[in-house]
């Protein structure tokens, strides 16, 4: 069965310093892996998708990076307006397009 | 930019009542799923539709049906609301993507509380 664990449930930072999260996950046969970012009461917002092991993507201050057990979210200065819900889910191979959610890393960021 | 819109963002509904809620993308997705999200648990597909007319079950589709008449919607029933069924419920859309892997982008959610 597809499981993702997502590391810490919440985090706080102070406005400008760096930090990381992660989704651990074991999935039979990685077709992606997908990050979102969930404002409190509003949908989830796409952020990225990773194919393979390796591959890193990255927007504004969040980079993305993939191994074949985990994924980090790296948030470099952030500031407090990145504060939100981090949402890491996998697309494994049963299952038509089906995703598995970990619970989320709810960051809060101060000034 | 893809838009997902979804009928309500609030709706309080009492034990026994028929629910409809209802979902829209402008995309031209062919794929629509309906997830409900709650603490701890995280999001939980309920049920999705890959084609008009055409749906499947996801995890938790007990308590739900599913009806999608048009390419662009895609509506969920809850047929005789309870209490357990108070939740956070998100639509999400996708293209085909070959049955492989697509981006799925979510609406604004509606929360349901039934009492």
């Amino acid at each position: 069965e597809d499981q993702v664990t997502q590391s810490p449930e919440a985090l706080r930072l102070q406005e400008g310093e760096s930090s990381s999260l992660n989704c651990s996950y074991t999935v039979s046969g990685l077709r992606g892996l997908f990050w979102y970012r969930q404002d409190p009461g509003k949908g989830p917002e796409f952020l990225f998708t990773l194919y393979s092991a390796g591959e890193e993507k990255e927007k504004e201050r969040l980079k993305a990076t993939l191994t074949k057990k985990e994924s980090f979210l790296h948030i470099t200065a952030p500031k407090p307006e990145d504060s939100a819900t981090y949402l890491c889910a996998v697309q494994g191979n049963t299952g038509f397009q089906k995703l598995v959610f970990g619970t989320g890393t709810r960051l809060l960021v101060s000034p | 930019d893809v838009k997902v819109t979804q009928s309500s963002r609030y709706l309080v509904k009492r034990t026994g009542e028929k629910v409809f809620l209802e979902c829209v993308q402008d995309m031209d997705h062919e794929n629509m799923f309906w997830y409900r999200q709650d603490p701890g648990l995280g999001l939980r597909l309920i049920y999705f539709s890959y084609d008009v007319k055409m749906k499947e079950k996801g995890d938790i589709p007990e308590g739900y049906s599913v009806s999608r008449e048009k390419k662009e919607r895609f509506s969920l029933i809850l047929e005789s609301a309870s209490t357990n069924q108070t939740s956070m419920y998100l639509c999400a859309s996708s293209f085909w993507g070959g049955g492989l892997t697509d981006t799925q982008y979510f609406g604004p959610g509606t929360r349901l509380t039934v009492l």
